[in-house]
């Protein structure tokens, strides 16, 4: 099983409707991100949290939010679709003990398509 | 800002070497790494480099960083069709930067 599991994998929607992408992860690891990645322009960072009470935003934060509703769960939100947000989202924890080199694990990631 | 920059197309032949190359902005940053992303997958950490190395080797593959043009690469030797994928440069200051990823072709 994955450490990192996003649901759902694969979404279609329409413009204005609520979307909610989940993750979850057993690696026990408190820091935890939201990229969205489109051709051409890699990946960037919409929120991140340390820990379960701290949240972020990231270099594109403005049409999401995010909740951290437990270590092992962050869950990103599209309150009102739109379709420049068509994009493959990924979800990412980190672990900052001693010894970290600020490796991200990623989920397998889910395709959000907005018409 | 934190700005890296990668260009987009790589396409070498089996058993040829690649150079994936990457130019980052901030120089405080204490690690810069490649992450390799193959297709209906997501991110794999490949290798990593720390800030005070100019080269590190792993098997097939040599980063090396230069600190003063702020310029990091990546070589594969004898590339197989298997390393086809998407390469990402990223580069560590507090939170990841990623580039927009070189996609490496390898044609047999």
């Amino acid at each position: 099983d994955a450490d990192v599991t996003q649901t759902p994998r694969n979404r279609i929607t329409k413009t204005g409707k609520r979307i909610m992408l989940e993750c979850s992860q057993t690696k026990g690891h408190d820091r935890m991100y939201w990229y969205r990645q489109d051709p051409g322009l890699g990946l960037r960072l919409i929120y991140y949290s340390f820990d379960v009470k701290d949240i972020n935003k990231g270099e594109i934060s403005d049409g999401y939010s995010v909740s951290r509703q437990a270590q092992a769960k962050f869950s990103l939100s599209l309150e009102s679709a739109i379709p420049n947000q068509t994009a493959l989202y990924f979800c990412a924890t980190s672990d900052p003990r001693q010894g970290w080199t600020g490796e991200l694990f990623f989920g397998e990631g889910s395709r959000l398509t907005v018409l | 800002g934190e700005d890296v920059e990668q260009s987009l197309f790589l396409s070498v032949r089996e058993g040829d070497s690649s150079v994936i190359n990457c130019t980052y902005t901030d120089s405080s940053s204490t690690y810069l790494y490649w992450y390799k992303q193959e297709p209906g997958a997501g991110l794999q950490l490949l290798t990593y480099i720390f800030s005070n190395m100019d080269m590190k080797q792993d098997q097939r593959l040599t980063v090396l960083l230069n600190k003063k043009d702020k310029h990091l690469s990546l070589r594969i030797a004898d590339t197989q069709t298997g390393d086809s994928a998407i390469y990402f440069c990223a580069e560590s200051t507090g939170k990841l930067i990623f580039g927009q990823g070189t996609e490496l072709s390898v044609k047999p």
